[in-house]
C-alpha cells in the first residue's frame, strides 16, 4: 500500500536549519507530487510548497520564499524538505502528503506521512 | 489566523447529524471546486474523507457527505458515532497556485 514515512523528530536552535525527509512507498515516485504542510501548536495548517518528484521543479508558498528548499532522491523515493533561518515560530508539526496526479490536477492530498516534530528552542 | 474559516469546535449526540462549515474568498472556495476535508486523531496521519467539493474516495463511509455554496463549504456528518471524535480540516485550491486550510474543527460526540 501508498505509505509515506518521515523522519523523526528534530530540535534546532533558533538561527540552525533542519532537514526532514519523507521515504515513499508503494507506488511509482514520479508519477505524484509531494507537497509539505506545517501545524503549529494550537495553530491551523499551512502549506509550505510542493514538488514534482519526475522533474524536479518545486513552488513554494509566499511565507516561505528563500527559506524552504524541497528536493528529492529518486534512487531512494525520498522527499527533503529544508527549512533554514529558523525561529521559535517554526516550532510544528510538519508533514509531507501525496497529490494523486490525473489528467488533471485535483488539489488534494490522499496520503500523509505521520508527522514530524520540530522544535526550535534556545 | 487561518486562511479559511472554521468553527473550533463542534459536538453532537451519537445518531445525530452535524455540519462543519469551512469559510473562505473569491479567490479560493468562491471561484474553486477543489475543497477537501480531512479527518485527523492526535499523533495519527490524516485521512482523506471528501474531495473536489462532494467527492468520497473508495472506503470513506457515506455519513461523511460535502457541500459547497458561495464561499463557504460544509462537511455533514450523519449518524454520529463514538468514534467520529476527531480534528476535521477543510483545504481549498487558491489563486496563484497555493493551497490553503481551515483552522481545524474538533468533533466531541457526547
Amino acid at each position: 500500500q501508498v505509505q509515506l514515512v518521515q523522519s523523526g523528530a528534530e530540535v534546532k536552535k533558533p538561527g540552525a536549519s533542519v532537514k526532514v525527509s519523507c521515504k515513499t512507498s508503494g507506488y511509482t515516485f514520479t508519477n505524484d507530487y509531494i507537497h509539505w504542510v506545517r501545524q503549529a501548536p494550537g495553530q491551523g495548517r499551512e502549506w509550505l510548497g510542493i514538488i514534482n518528484p519526475d522533474s524536479g521543479i518545486t513552488r513554494y508558498g509566499q511565507k516561505f520564499q528563500g527559506r524552504v528548499t524541497m528536493t528529492r532522491d529518486t534512487s531512494t523515493t525520498t522527499v527533503y524538505m529544508e527549512l533554514t533561518s529558523l525561529r521559535s515560530e517554526d516550532t510544528a508539526v510538519y508533514y509531507c502528503a501525496r497529490e494523486p496526479i490525473t489528467s488533471v490536477r485535483v488539489y488534494y492530498y490522499d496520503t500523509w506521512g505521520q508527522g514530524t516534530l520540530v522544535t526550535v528552542s534556545s | 489566523q487561518s486562511a479559511l474559516t472554521q468553527p473550533a469546535s463542534v459536538s453532537g449526540s451519537p445518531g445525530q447529524s452535524i455540519t462543519i462549515s469551512c469559510t473562505g474568498t473569491h479567490s479560493d472556495v468562491g471561484t474553486y471546486d477543489l475543497v477537501s476535508w480531512y479527518q485527523h486523531f492526535p499523533d495519527k496521519a490524516p485521512k482523506l474523507l471528501i474531495y473536489a467539493v462532494t467527492e468520497r474516495p473508495s472506503g470513506v463511509s457515506h455519513r461523511f457527505t460535502g457541500s459547497k455554496s458561495a464561499i463557504t463549504a460544509s462537511l455533514t456528518i450523519s449518524g454520529l458515532q463514538v468514534e467520529d471524535e476527531a480534528d476535521y480540516f477543510c483545504c481549498s485550491y487558491a489563486s496563484g497556485g497555493s493551497l490553503v486550510f481551515g483552522g481545524g474543527t474538533t468533533l466531541t460526540v457526547l
